[in-house]
């Protein structure tokens, strides 16, 4: 099973609201990633958790917070977003990186965002 | 500053052809290249690509690496509707944690 689930498909927000993104993985991989991607452009990477620990952050505005409370769930928490937030909010998982070799990223379908 | 660039960004063939999509970086810390397919929502994982010269194969998909000219190809033959997409090259590096470098992407039309 290479399976990334992400709730909700869609969700459109005003700039006053506080929401937030689900993903979930059960493949048993350690490392989870929020990318950002706007219309034809590539994803963008936001965060980076490594066994449950925060390992980047993109310079992210601290409208967007993350949270990963266990090895399969990370959430993206939203606030006071503007309308260039706007995007497809992709989560990602795979194992984590050993020296030498190289991992698979397996992406999730995504969260469409629009903010009114 | 790390970077990947896609060639051609956009590329039009009738059902048929024979494709070539390239893909070439400058990274430091280079783990692995990976080819992805997107078409209306996630990329899905078409190669991983760690060791040069050694061709990865999937029916009428294939990649190979360069490591001493930083780049890979993708080629598709017999093209059909069904390959239209972007295809994405992504560079593995390690910057503390693991994080993928995406290229622009080429946006692949096949007409009928």
């Amino acid at each position: 099973d290479t399976e990334v689930t992400q709730t909700p498909k869609h969700l459109v927000m005003g700039m006053t609201n506080k929401k937030s993104l689900k993903c979930e993985q059960h493949m048993g991989h350690r490392a989870m990633y929020w990318y950002k991607q706007k219309a034809k452009k590539p994803p963008e990477l936001m965060f980076v958790y490594s066994y449950e620990k925060l390992s980047i952050n993109e310079s992210v505005p601290s409208r967007f917070s993350p949270e990963c409370p266990n090895s399969s769930l990370l959430n993206l928490h939203l606030h006071a977003l503007q309308p260039e937030d706007s995007a497809l909010y992709l989560c990602a998982s795979s194992q984590v990186g050993r020296t030498g070799g190289g991992d698979t990223q397996y992406f999730g379908p995504g969260t469409r965002l629009t903010v009114l | 500053e790390d970077k990947v660039v896609q060639s051609p960004l956009s590329l039009v063939v009738h059902e048929g052809d024979t494709v070539t999509l390239n893909c070439s970086y400058e990274v430091t810390n280079f783990r692995s290249l990976l080819w992805y397919k997107q078409e209306k929502k996630a990329p899905t994982f078409l190669f991983m690509l760690t060791s040069s010269g050694i061709e990865k194969k999937s029916g009428r998909l294939s990649s190979i690496l360069d490591k001493k000219e930083l780049f890979s190809i993708l080629n598709i033959t017999a093209t059909q509707t069904g390959d239209s997409a972007v295809y994405l090259c992504a560079v593995r590096i390690i910057q503390g944690a693991q994080k993928l470098v995406f290229g622009q992407g080429t946006r692949l039309t096949i007409n009928p």
